[in-house]
């Protein structure tokens, strides 16, 4: 398997709340995505990273901004939660080889209340 | 239109099936495909590519069709641990933009 751990694995916050997820790779690859997934919509790309400090946004990108100061990290900040924003985080790995085929995290279950 | 669509399922087999999964995708310049298989609560897991000669792997078979966007997957004598959502995935240019993800056909296989 690969190495993307995700922190924390659940949390339950209340509406307004920051809250900040984090992914973490030991594989060195360049790109890194954060999906959400809820039902009958299936994943949805939020935003992604191409390297260091390089970030652009997905198609479910408002409410959400993204950090990525090293390699290994990328962070999701939530800097309101609202309710619609309960669901499961996955975060993604890829690199050029192999068709940027992309490798996932256990994920993140966020409820906002 | 939705850039990949497949049939939500779910599909109900007996162990020892043949079971064929289907899926169309709108984006004609796609370069590059994979199944990946989800099981309930846990991550997307790649199962495999799809190459436009066709593949194989073990019980899996995934096969391209270019001309009609079309990528199916063909699972043989189907066990009671290949019941999951089996998600076609569509990479739409060669860079590490972005996949585009169906929704997913669930399988559930009986004894």
């Amino acid at each position: 398997d690969a190495g993307i751990t995700q922190s924390p694995r659940h949390k339950v916050t209340e509406t307004g709340t920051p809250v900040t997820l984090r992914c973490h790779q030991t594989e060195n690859h360049r790109y890194m995505y954060w999906y959400r997934q809820d039902p009958g919509h299936g994943l949805r790309l939020i935003h992604y990273s191409y390297g260091v400090k390089d970030t652009d946004k997905g198609e479910v990108s408002d409410g959400y901004s993204v950090s990525r100061s090293k390699t290994e990290d990328f962070l999701l900040t939530l800097e309101s939660a609202t309710s619609s924003q309960t669901s499961v985080y996955f975060c993604a790995i890829s690199q050029q080889g192999n068709n940027y085929e992309q490798y996932f995290g256990p994920g993140t279950r966020l409820t906002v209340t | 239109r939705k850039e990949v669509e497949q049939d939500p399922g779910p599909f109900n087999v007996p162990e020892g099936a043949t079971v064929a999964f289907n899926c169309t995708y709108s984006n004609s310049a796609s370069q590059s495909f994979f199944w990946y298989r989800q099981d309930c609560r846990k991550e997307p897991k790649l199962l495999m590519s799809v190459y436009s000669s066709g593949n194989e792997d073990g019980r899996f078979t995934a096969q391209l069709n270019r001309a009609s966007q079309y990528i199916s997957l063909l699972i043989r004598d189907s066990k009671l641990s290949d019941s999951a959502t089996y998600l076609c995935v569509v990479n739409p240019s060669n860079s590490g933009y972005a996949l585009n993800f169906g929704k997913g056909t669930s399988l559930l296989v009986t004894p």
